[in-house]
């Protein structure tokens, strides 16, 4: 099974800002990850696939890079509706998919 | 608009058992695979289980096989998730999800919790 690390756990960072998440893996991934974002009492949302693909609808400030086991999501210009929780997902070796534990992006 | 709902949540005894539903709606849901994700404060987001378009290969996490059993019916455009033997730990919100072709999960619905509880 393939471990998926997020860091940091909690990010404090002011609106208009950059943001940047970190996702490991315990191996190689070619690429195939995805980044989701879940606000309270909503379910997760995609936001990012391939690595660096935005999904359908996702403002262009969202932008994944990376490659091998590491992995990035910039936010840039943080706006309020952004802080959230965020988590990265591998799909290159399973069953299972895997997910990293998330990371909390607070306000500032 | 491509929508999913999750239903058949609820409080369940060690030992129970319990279905779950997902109705499809603003697509063909046969064009796709579909899988279940469980969420629980102290574990996150966990896959639980995956079905092929036409239901004949489907795949589960090491923690429900041989307890839960996904099927779908296209023709009433939904997906199940039969829970038995369930555990506390099975206690979670669970969410189905169009799987894009053994990869990522989009859209999600917006959940059904299941507590076990005595």
């Amino acid at each position: 099974e393939i471990v998926m690390t997020q860091s940091p756990t909690t990010l404090s960072v002011s609106p208009g800002e950059r943001a940047t998440l970190s996702c490991r893996a315990s191996q190689s991934l070619n690429n195939n990850l995805a980044w989701y974002q879940q606000k309270p009492g909503q379910a997760p949302r995609l936001l990012i696939y391939g690595a660096s693909t935005r999904a359908t609808g996702i403002p262009a400030r969202f932008s994944g890079s990376g490659s091998g086991a590491e992995f990035t999501l910039t936010i840039s210009s943080l706006q309020s509706e952004d802080f959230a929780i965020y988590y990265c997902q591998q799909y290159n070796i399973w069953p299972p998919y895997t997910f990293g534990q998330g990371t909390k992006l607070e306000i500032k | 608009q491509v929508h999913l709902v999750e239903s058949g949540g609820g409080l369940v005894k060690p030992g129970g058992s319990l279905r779950l539903s997902c109705a499809a709606s603003g697509f063909t849901l046969s064009d796709y695979y579909m899988s279940w994700i469980r969420q629980t404060p102290g574990k996150g987001l966990e896959w639980v289980s995956h079905i092929s378009r036409g239901g004949a290969t489907t795949f589960y996490a090491d923690s429900v096989k041989g307890r839960f059993t996904i099927s779908r019916d296209n023709a009433k455009n939904s997906l199940y998730l039969q829970m038995n033997s369930l555990r506390v730990e099975d206690t979670a919100v669970y969410y189905c999800a169009r799987d894009q072709s053994y990869s990522w999960f989009d859209p999600w619905g917006q959940g059904t919790l299941v507590t076990v509880s005595s």
